[in-house]
């Protein structure tokens, strides 16, 4: 069962417009990861953020972790087809090592 | 750096069978941890294997077991497969730092195994 409720479960955007996707737990967390995936393959790391308020980016896609490190939003900017795929994001509860995964947003990109 | 390699990619056994899967993780890394991902479960974890010791586990059947050697290489084992087993199967190799922290987790292209 999954544990991070990740919103939305699946998104159709026009190439070219900004999107986001939310991450969010009850808990506090240890350690926020994002992944996307295509399907059938594995997951192919993106971002991990560990400290409340820390925001990284990657070339479009922008990442952020709120002050309480209870939710997080991924943003890309600009979408592009390359961007379709499937998005999941993971973390630890506490410090048992075990991640806990959302169910993952399907992303797809209307030329 | 090499990446994280399962082997083999793709597996057709039959059901009563027992199957193993293999993982390399990337240099350096000394956890291993296995999931299990189908369509309406989503990622499900197995279990982690660091510096060869079990040190987490799922909740899955005893049928679902694993190892790690010296290297790190990880492999799992599942016997008596059931239908239910089919399933996309990923390994994940982690960093961790002195203060016990994960730093980074890096997954392999898994290993797609039908049950027939």
């Amino acid at each position: 069962s999954q544990e991070l409720e990740q919103s939305p479960q699946s998104l159709i955007v026009q190439e070219g417009k900004n999107l986001t996707i939310n991450c969010t737990s009850s808990k506090t967390l240890y350690g926020l990861y994002w992944y996307k995936q295509k399907y059938g393959e594995g997951l192919i790391f993106l971002m991990m953020l560990q400290k409340g308020g820390e925001e990284k980016s990657h070339e479009k896609i922008t990442a952020k972790l709120d002050e309480k490190k209870q939710q997080s939003s991924l943003h890309i900017t600009a979408s592009q087809p390359s961007h379709a795929g499937i998005y999941l994001c993971g973390a630890a509860e506490d410090s048992n090592y075990q991640l806990i995964w959302g169910a993952g947003t399907k992303l797809i990109i209307k030329p | 750096k090499a990446g994280v390699t399962q082997t083999p990619r793709y597996l057709i056994k039959t059901r009563g069978q027992q199957v193993t899967l293999s993982c390399s993780p990337i240099s350096g890394h000394r956890s291993v941890s296995w999931y299990q991902q189908t369509p309406g479960q989503g990622l499900q974890f197995l279990f982690e294997y660091f510096s060869e010791t079990q040190r987490n586990k799922g909740n899955f059947p005893g049928r679902f077991s694993g190892r790690q050697f010296s290297n790190s290489r990880s492999e799992m084992n599942v016997s008596t497969l059931e239908l239910g087993d089919s399933a996309l199967y990923l390994c994940a190799s982690s960093l961790y730092n002195t203060r016990e922290v994960r730093t980074e987790a890096f997954f392999g292209q898994g290993t797609r195994l039908t049950v027939v």
